[in-house]
């Protein structure tokens, strides 16, 4: 877990709160992810970075604010969510030469939207 | 959206039996690897296999990929309880994406 981490491991927020998760990665990886894992669900994609800009943004809500200020840190920055953007929230890193290699996770962040 | 879809969804096996599981893909690949993820935990990447490759081992995982099939299996021989865990395959094409399938969960008995 020493290669991508990610504070903090557990939130509890009400729907009218403010939050910011955080990542950070000491592998150098030029690339750096969002998911999100629901019960049951597959992995969903959320942000994509590279090099500091983003690349993909695939359809989430507003409510989900990210930020890559350099290429080891990442936020995701929340604010009035849902119940049901209640999950585990985890981020990811890697080397991107022509095409998607092999992703480092960090051991996520499990939030709980009141 | 979702690309890989594994097969089966929930594996039952005794200590030092073999568990196999398959993937399958919609579209053509660039690579694809096979995560594994314990009970609430971050994600452990395992092997990634390209598309020019037909059969990987890692230890006691065996993968291989049928690109005419675009399907793949993960083997794991001589379980061990440490093996209780989901197993999710992803495949990656020339972008930014990994899609990842719903996983198989895999249960092994002392």
């Amino acid at each position: 877990e020493t290669g991508v981490t990610q504070t903090p491991r557990h939130l509890v927020m009400g729907m009218t709160n403010k939050k910011s998760l955080k990542c950070e990665q000491h592998l150098g990886h030029n690339a750096m992810y969002w998911y999100k894992q629901s019960a049951k669900k597959p992995l969903e994609l959320m942000f994509v970075y590279s090099l500091e800009e983003r690349v993909e943004n695939n359809s989430v809500p507003s409510r989900f604010s990210p930020e890559c200020p350099n290429s080891s840190h990442l936020f995701l920055h929340l604010h009035t969510l849902q119940p049901e953007d209640s999950a585990l929230y985890l981020c990811a890193s890697s080397q991107f030469v022509q095409g998607v290699g092999e992703q480092f996770f960090g051991p996520g962040t499990r939030l709980t939207v009141l | 959206s979702q690309q890989g879809e594994e097969d089966p969804q929930a594996l039952s096996i005794q200590e030092g039996e073999n568990a196999t599981m398959n993937c399958s893909y919609k579209t053509s690949i660039n690579n694809l690897q096979w995560y594994r993820q314990n009970s609430g935990r971050g994600l452990v990447h395992l092997i990634l296999i390209r598309s020019n490759e037909r059969e990987k081992h890692s230890g006691r995982l065996r993968v291989t990929l049928d690109t005419s099939k675009k399907s793949s299996s993960l083997l794991i021989t001589a379980s061990r309880a440490a093996d209780t865990a989901s197993y999710f395959c992803a495949t990656a094409s020339n972008d930014y994406k990994l899609s990842f399938g719903a996983g198989t969960t895999v249960t092994v008995r002392a």
